[in-house]
């Protein structure tokens, strides 16, 4: 069945450095691939969105990239701040199926 | 604009009762979706609906239902809750899901937190 495997389940950085985290899919048919953020008590919030046709969108300190041959898709954090510390979660959804099928969430903690 | 409300915000319940989640969507959203939250499982779909029609669903069980109003607003019902059920659930609305090729961005409630005692 679909499934999104995300890695590392937590993750530990100095503040100024940077983060990686990575996402999997297995739905061939994937064609939209967000990232949310999650802070502790909060809904989640997009952040970063990237579509098939593409293999890597920036914003400011944050990029991702996609491979679709590989089915990896990867979340980058550069210079990271305390404020970057929440749980992020990737998802892939295909066109028609109306769902997103997310990982299992990343635990970034940022350490001053 | 309001963004996606849910109500309420905490619910306590006992195994075997039944419980109602409300969703109200971002003005002019008119798909709706909700999804489980729990520790280590990430969210879970449980299902969508557009124009009152439920155009997917998720694998829950049938206790797990919903519909979705005129005005696009959106209910959730657990029926025989379950210990397992203790959840935070997220509704999230989208503009349409309509675009054919392409997916609409999702933007989530704060959910509603359920804890079946």
């Amino acid at each position: 069945g679909e499934n999104v495997e995300q890695h590392p389940s937590t993750l530990s950085v100095q503040e100024g450095d940077s983060a990686v985290i990575k996402c999997t899919y297995s739905d061939s048919a994937s064609n939209y691939f967000p990232w949310y953020k999650q802070e502790l008590g909060k809904r989640p919030q997009l952040i970063i969105d990237i579509r098939s046709n593409v293999g890597e969108k920036k914003d400011q300190r944050i990029a991702v990239t996609l491979n679709k041959t590989a089915k990896h898709f990867s979340l980058h954090i550069t210079e990271t701040q305390p404020e970057d510390s929440a749980v992020y979660f990737c998802a892939a959804a295909s066109s028609g199926t109306y769902k997103y099928i997310f990982g299992t969430g990343t635990r970034l903690k940022v350490l001053a | 604009k309001a963004g996606v409300t849910q109500t309420p915000r905490y619910l306590i319940k006992t195994r075997g009762q039944q419980v109602t989640l409300s969703c109200s969507p971002i003005s002019g959203h008119r798909s709706v979706s909700w999804y489980q939250q729990t520790p280590g499982q990430g969210l879970q779909f449980l299902f969508e609906y557009f124009s009152e029609t439920q155009r997917n669903k998720g694998n829950f069980p049938g206790r797990f239902s919903g519909r979705q109003f005129s005005n696009s607003r959106s209910e959730m019902n657990v029926s025989t809750l379950e210990l397992g059920d203790s959840a935070l659930y997220l509704c999230a609305s989208s503009f349409s899901g309509t675009g054919g090729h392409t997916n609409e961005k999702l933007f989530f409630g704060s959910g509603t937190q359920l804890s079946v005692l």
